[in-house]
């Protein structure tokens, strides 16, 4: 099983500030690798497919990067509704797994 | 607009079964996976099951495998699952979600608004 740790597991950031949060897979995923930004009372909403691959709809300021076991979601200039739990996904093998989230506030 | 609802969560004991429902709308329902992920309230996420476009081809979490069974209706766009001999650890919101249509095991493009199951005595 591919075992995702994230962190931080909590990040309290200043508006406008740049936030990093990491991904680490316990082996290759090569890029198979999807962020998520959870809400408080919704469900999850897909952020970055494929480690960097943006999403339609989703702001410009929301990037990923990396491949192999180290993956990065960098959000740049955070804005007041980013406020949300973000998980990390992999999809390159059996069973499917996720990061443990990461909480990020709002100071 | 695609839209994923799920129905039939409830409280139930301990040893008991339950099955839910995911209606599907606005995309060809017949072309696309469909999971099921779990989530403890105030916790991570849980792959559970997916099943194939046709219904043919399914797969389990080991904690879940030979207990519940994840099955589709393509002529009424549902997914069902059918959880059996359940415990209070299964106790969670269950999202059905969709995958894209080259893809069989993610990225996770549409998710359900969820669903509580509530495993207690």
């Amino acid at each position: 099983e591919v075992v995702l740790t994230q962190s931080p597991d909590f990040q309290s950031v200043t508006p406008k500030e740049k936030v990093t949060i990491t991904c680490r897979a316990s082996q290759n995923i090569e890029t198979s690798l999807h962020w998520y930004q959870q809400k408080p009372d919704q469900s999850p909403k897909l952020l970055i497919k494929y480690a960097s691959q943006p999403i339609s709809g989703v702001p410009s300021r929301f990037s990923g990067s990396g491949s192999g076991t180290d993956f990065t979601l960098t959000i740049n200039g955070l804005e007041a509704e980013d406020a949300a739990v973000y998980h990390c996904h992999q999809s390159r093998s059996f069973p499917l797994t996720f990061g443990g989230g990461t909480k990020v506030e709002i100071k | 607009e695609v839209q994923l609802v799920e129905s039939g969560g409830d409280l139930i004991q301990p040893g008991g079964s339950l099955r839910l429902s995911c209606t599907a709308s606005g995309f060809t329902f017949t072309n696309y996976w469909i999971h099921w992920v779990r989530q403890v309230p105030g916790k991570g996420l849980m792959w559970v099951s997916r099943v194939s476009g046709a219904g043919t081809t399914t797969a389990y979490a080991d904690a879940v495998r030979g207990r519940f069974t994840i099955s589709r209706d393509n002529a009424k766009n549902t997914v069902f699952l059918q959880m059996n001999s359940l415990r209070v650890e299964d106790t969670a919101v269950y999202y059905c979600v969709k995958v894209g249509l080259t893809d069989a095991a993610g990225p996770f493009d549409y998710w359900g608004q969820g669903i509580l199951v509530t495993v207690s005595s």
